[in-house]
């Protein structure tokens, strides 16, 4: 069973605080997407990764997917308030038609100002 | 603009009465999936449609069932909810299709529905 273990499961911080998110796995997984989540919302996307090494820039947002493809990272530069939310990441497998995800639990980041 | 529609928002139904939610979209994707979420948990996959094949979980229970009349809709039909079915349940879909080199698995959510049973 793959499994995608992310940490910290809580982060508070305060606004313009740098901070990482991890996403860990022992299994390899053919992409990674990272979502945002707020209250009462479905997750929206972020990014997707599929290379292993692969870094992509969002704004603040900087998402990296291991060289091995069994890890991600999320860093956040300067957080702001508008960053709270919940943050999932999510591996696919190619290979299938069907794209079945497997969701880490998530990390639930919240900025104050 | 709007990609993956959920219908309704909101939706407040009494222990044992039947229910239906509703998920449209205009990605024109093979694959509906549904979820349920529960307060500050990840997503757990109910059941999934590519096309017209249905896909069941292994642990999702009876009383869950699913319909997906065309490309476009697909319904989550609750039979009998009890209390702990109250949840947000997401609507997903992805591209699919085999021996496509862009395929990514990228799921694309509509905005959810959030149940309450009375």
């Amino acid at each position: 069973t793959q499994l995608l273990e992310q940490s910290p499961q809580f982060l508070s911080i305060q606004e313009g605080e740098n901070l990482t998110v991890y996403c860990n796995s022992s299994s390899v997984f053919s992409s990674l997407q990272w979502y945002r989540q707020e209250p009462g919302e479905g997750p929206v996307l972020l990014v997707t990764v599929v290379t292993g090494g692969e870094v992509k820039k969002l704004k603040r947002l900087t998402f990296q997917f291991g060289d091995a493809r069994k890890d991600s990272s999320l860093h956040i530069t300067a957080a702001q308030p508008g960053d709270t939310g919940l943050y999932l990441c999510a591996g696919g497998n190619y290979g299938g038609s069907q794209g079945n995800l497997i969701f880490g639990k998530g990390t639930k980041l919240s900025v104050k100002p | 603009d709007a990609m993956v529609i959920q219908n309704p928002r909101y939706q407040v139904t009494q222990f044992g009465k039947p229910v239906t939610l509703s998920c449209s979209q205009t990605l024109n994707h093979n694959v509906m999936y549904w979820y349920q979420q529960k307060s500050s948990q990840a997503p757990k996959l109910l059941f999934h449609y590519y096309d017209k094949d249905f896909n069941n979980e292994a642990d999702t229970p009876d009383n869950f069932q699913s319909r997906r009349p065309n490309t476009s809709f697909c319904f989550l039909d609750i039979r009998s909810p009890g209390l702990g079915d109250a949840a947000m349940y997401l609507c997903a879909t992805s591209r699919g299709g085999l021996g496509d080199t862009l395929f990514t698995d990228t799921q694309y959510f509509g905005p959810g529905t959030r149940l309450t049973v009375l």
